[in-house]
């Protein structure tokens, strides 16, 4: 149980696009979902917190307008990069916490791996 | 805001030997989780063990266990018998634990560490 997909797995773009990211918990419902970034061989930056139902709390830092954040439901979040560009490339990873679990485990995607040509 | 310090980038260890991960955290919080992630080549993030701040017991699970020092906010990790598969990123985390509040039940991850299992 408690699995969490992403797709795309790999996605490049030519700059000035925007890319779509899925995060799905796939057997449990999540009411909160959070989003990192991973720079190579650089640790997890958590970059937004979202819960379902209601607008994305984003880390100091991070551009709202840039990095679009979708909870519609409880099985799924989305990750939209507006106007990528190449230093927009970066390994983009989701995790979730299950609804009603008691806060102290999130599941983790496989993470997105996004060029920017 | 929490901070938490690996201060190991890389290590390695022959297999079948023991190696000790460090991780020490700084927080004026009482009621926290303690984490130890393992990122393998493939990305995918895997927990390899919690420890709950108000637990004295140190976490185990099967060769992996933690020496968690409360007062010294330190929370290494401790891998027995190591195997080929344990080559991996391995990074702390820390989890605030309040009904309230930003940065509640989020995770502060350490810089990592890079072990490396040798034959």
């Amino acid at each position: 149980g408690a699995v969490v997909s992403q797709h795309p797995s790999r996605v490049i773009c030519k700059s000035g696009t925007s890319v779509k990211i899925e995060c799905r918990s796939l057997d449990f419902q999540a009411t909160t979902m959070f989003w990192y970034r991973q720079f190579p061989k650089k640790s997890l930056m958590l970059m937004a917190t979202s819960n379902e139902g209601s607008k994305a709390t984003y880390e100091q830092g991070v551009e709202k307008d840039k990095f679009l954040i979708n909870h519609a439901s409880l099985t799924l979040s989305t990750l939209t990069v507006t106007s990528a560009h190449p230093e927009d490339s970066s390994f983009y990873i989701c995790s979730a916490e299950e609804r009603g679990g008691s806060h102290n485990e999130q599941f983790f995607g496989p993470g997105t791996r996004l060029t920017v040509l | 805001a929490q901070t938490v310090t690996q201060s190991q980038p890389e290590m390695s260890v022959q297999e079948a030997e023991t190696v000790t991960l460090s991780c020490t955290y700084d927080t004026s919080e009482n009621n926290y989780y303690l984490f130890w992630y393992k990122q393998p080549p493939s990305r995918q993030m895997i927990l390899v063990i919690r420890q709950e701040a108000y637990k004295q017991q140190n976490a185990t699970e099967n060769r992996f266990s933690v020496n968690f020092q409360k007062a010294a906010k330190s929370f290494s990790l401790k891998i027995s018998d190591s195997q080929l598969g344990d080559t991996a990123m391995y990074f702390c985390a820390f989890m605030k634990l309040s009904y309230s509040g930003a940065g509640s039940y989020q995770l502060t991850f350490g810089k990592g560490t890079k072990l490396s299992v040798i034959p």
